[in-house]
């Protein structure tokens, strides 16, 4: 099985900060990568999906990079809207996929 | 507007079943792949069944922590998704999400999401 590994598991950032949030596969999983956010109480939310397409409606202060084993979600410009967490997960193997573990984004 | 509202979520004793639903709106369900995402209290998301649609042959795959307990199943003419959970574990205490997949046959993510409906497992 494909495991992933986000880090940190937990940020604390300011408005306006750029944040960078990592995401590491157990083996290559080529950009069959996608994030998603979830706010507290509410379902998650695609944001980008095959490592860097970015998903209808999501702003362009969100952006997917990486190929192989390592990707990065980065907000350009921290909004309060924002703080939530994160999580990446894997499409490469059959479905249903895995996810990471989950950053969560704190107010500082 | 696609929406997706799961029922049928409750307490219920370990051993016992219970069977999910998923109505989707807003969408041709039949032309989209379903699943079944799983959030224990506290906890991260863990992808738990998966349908293709009709398509794609309309087959299943499960997560090995719930393989050969639950079974995912859809009826496209009524737009609903179903997910069957049998021997059921205190460990299976969480919400359950139905999500829309957006499948090409190799790449996939879930790009719509329920509100989810809780299940507990409980003595």
């Amino acid at each position: 099985d494909i495991q992933m590994t986000q880090s940190p598991s937990s940020l604390s950032a300011s408005v306006g900060d750029r944040v960078t949030i990592t995401c590491r596969a157990s083996q290559s999983i080529s950009r069959y990568l996608n994030w998603y956010q979830q706010k507290p109480g509410k379902a998650p939310n695609l944001l980008i999906y095959t490592a860097s397409s970015l998903q209808t409606g999501v702003p362009s202060r969100f952006s997917g990079r990486g190929s192989g084993t390592d990707f990065t979600l980065t907000i350009s410009s921290l909004q309060p809207e924002d703080f939530a967490t994160y999580y990446c997960q894997q499409s490469f193997s059959t479905p249903p996929g895995t996810f990471g573990g989950g950053t969560k984004i704190e107010i500082k | 507007e696609v929406q997706l509202v799961e029922s049928g979520g409750g307490l219920v004793q370990p051993g016992r079943s219970l069977r999910l639903s998923c109505l989707g709106s807003g969408f041709t369900l039949g032309d989209y792949a379903m699943s079944w995402v799983r959030q224990a209290p506290g906890k991260g998301l863990e992808s738990v069944a998966f349908i293709r649609s009709k398509a794609y042959g309309g087959t299943t795959e499960y997560a090995a922590s719930v393989k050969g307990r639950f079974s995912i199943s859809r009826d496209d003419s009524k737009s609903i998704a179903y997910l069957h959970m049998n021997s059921l574990k205190t460990e299976d205490t969480a919400l359950y999400y139905c999500s829309r997949v957006d499948y090409s046959g190799s790449y996939y993510y879930f790009d719509s999401w329920g509100q989810g409906t809780l299940v507990t497992v409980s003595s």
